[in-house]
């Protein structure tokens, strides 16, 4: 999997939307982004993904630079439930296959009452 | 929302013993993983299994580590006799497709410590 890079930590009120990004500017044509976040005692969840277009779901958006070489995850209204570290993964669908995630060190998200 | 559940939810041992940790993946998923998280450090892909054999492993998974799918439902990582470092939480993860795009479903994991 190519390389991403996250801030360390990042800190946000409640009820406030949040922004964490992710550079990947090694992206290949063929490299999904993933974003999954692992709750405190809690196994990896997946959040999003995306390939080129911004992606939207319940839980989050995402926001795909046009040059691929960023993203963002959004958390539109942050609440405590969503303290977590995010993981920014890319994964290349040419390859797909059985092969695992590979996990970086991923952003630890604080929520402030 | 079918979720991919482990057993037992902490499991102590003494060095040197054989354990075996369970998993239930989600009922129409193909691809099973283990991964570990050392306490603290980031999370490691241990394994990848698919149509009953080992599809990828990591150099973590030595001699020591075995995996099985004894029956329809479930998927076991056994390891041998323990060490001290082996101490860990481990998750299962189980995925529908090979597809990138398909997400791993992730339990909640097992806390082994090794004293």
């Amino acid at each position: 999997d190519a390389k991403t890079t996250q801030p360390n930590s990042m800190e946000s009120n409640e009820e406030e939307p949040v922004h964490l990004p992710c550079n990947h500017s090694t992206i290949s044509g063929t490299d999904y982004i993933h974003w999954y976040r692992q709750l405190p005692s809690q196994g990896p969840e997946y959040v999003i993904h995306g390939l080129t277009s911004n992606v939207n779901n319940r839980m989050a958006s995402l926001a795909i630079a046009e040059d691929r070489k960023s993203s963002t995850l959004i958390l539109h209204r942050a609440t405590l439930r969503d303290a977590a570290v995010y993981y920014c993964i890319l994964r290349d669908r040419s390859g797909g296959g059985a092969d695992g995630l590979t996990f970086g060190k991923g952003t630890h998200l604080i929520i402030q009452p | 929302e079918p979720e991919v559940t482990q057993t037992p939810s902490h499991q102590v041992t003494q060095m040197g013993q054989e354990v075996i940790l369970r998993c239930v993946p989600i009922s129409n998923h193909l691809y099973f993983y283990w991964y570990r998280q050392i306490l603290g450090q980031k999370v490691e892909f241990l394994v990848s299994f698919y149509n009953n054999e080992i599809s990828e492993k990591s150099e973590i998974f030595d001699d020591q580590f075995s995996v099985e799918r004894p029956d329809g439902s479930n998927f076991t990582l056994k390891i041998r006799s323990t060490k001290l470092e082996d101490s860990a939480m481990y998750f299962c993860a189980s995925r529908l497709s090979y597809r990138a795009n398909s997400p791993l479903h992730f339990g909640n994991g097992t806390r082994l410590t090794v004293t």
